[in-house]
């Protein structure tokens, strides 16, 4: 049973656009969701988390929303840039006898085009 | 470079066999994670330690074991190996263990291949 979905296995878009990658999930007590990005060769690395309290958290180029309604949440990259190229993870932890189980999705494969 | 580092890099072993992964945090993080990623799959969390004691515990098999030493390092060990053990092995650290937001820093991953 994947809890956490992201159906878009890859995605173009042209540099300068936004980046819209989308999440879905299924388990209601999840109460962070996190976004990680890999390079090939390269081990995951954090780029921004939003607390299911909130409805959307933003750093710089990238803005997290959580539609808790929807089960959703999308990551914006505005502008997109060429070097945002690599795989996306969205995650989300639930927390379990005093610490927390993360639960990855299957990653979306960003391709920014110059 | 995250400051976590994975040994071997590449692994190449038979079916049958048991091999052991090794993983150093980064200075001063209590908690290291491990994770399995096969072909096409996202990450799947296998099993997380905070300060050498086990916190968490995700899909891992009864033939997959992990210890976090005194010194923080962890090892994950893998016996009776199976074809579908071919996979990337990846080892995350964070400064604690208690919080759904903890950002993990990642290794760059062993690649297991199983024959």
């Amino acid at each position: 049973d994947q809890q956490v979905k992201q159906n878009s296995p890859s995605l173009s878009v042209q540099e300068g656009r936004i980046s819209i990658l989308n999440c879905d999930y299924t388990n209601s007590m999840f109460d962070y969701f996190l976004w990680y990005k890999k390079y090939p060769a390269e081990g995951p690395t954090f780029l921004i988390s939003i607390s299911s309290i909130k409805d959307k958290n933003e750093d710089g180029r990238f803005t997290v929303f959580l539609n808790k309604s929807a089960k959703h949440l999308s990551l914006h990259i505005v502008p997109s840039q060429p070097g945002d190229s690599a795989v996306y993870f969205c995650a989300a932890s639930a927390p379990r006898s005093g610490t927390y189980k993360y639960i990855f999705g299957t990653g979306t494969r960003l391709k920014v085009l110059a | 470079d995250s400051g976590v580092t994975q040994t071997p890099k590449h692994l190449i072993t038979a079916t049958g066999q048991r091999v052991t992964l090794r993983c150093s945090p980064r200075s001063g993080d209590l908690s290291v994670y491990w994770y399995q990623q096969s072909l096409d799959q996202g990450l799947q969390f296998l099993i997380q330690y905070y300060n050498g004691e086990e916190r968490a515990k995700g899909n891992i098999l009864e033939r997959f074991s992990a210890q976090q030493f005194p010194d923080l390092h962890s090892e994950l060990n893998l016996s009776s190996l199976e074809l579908g053990d071919s996979a990337l092995y990846f080892c995350a650290s964070s400064v604690g263990g208690t919080s759904g937001d903890n950002e993990q820093f990642f290794g760059p991953g062993t690649r297991l291949t199983v024959l």
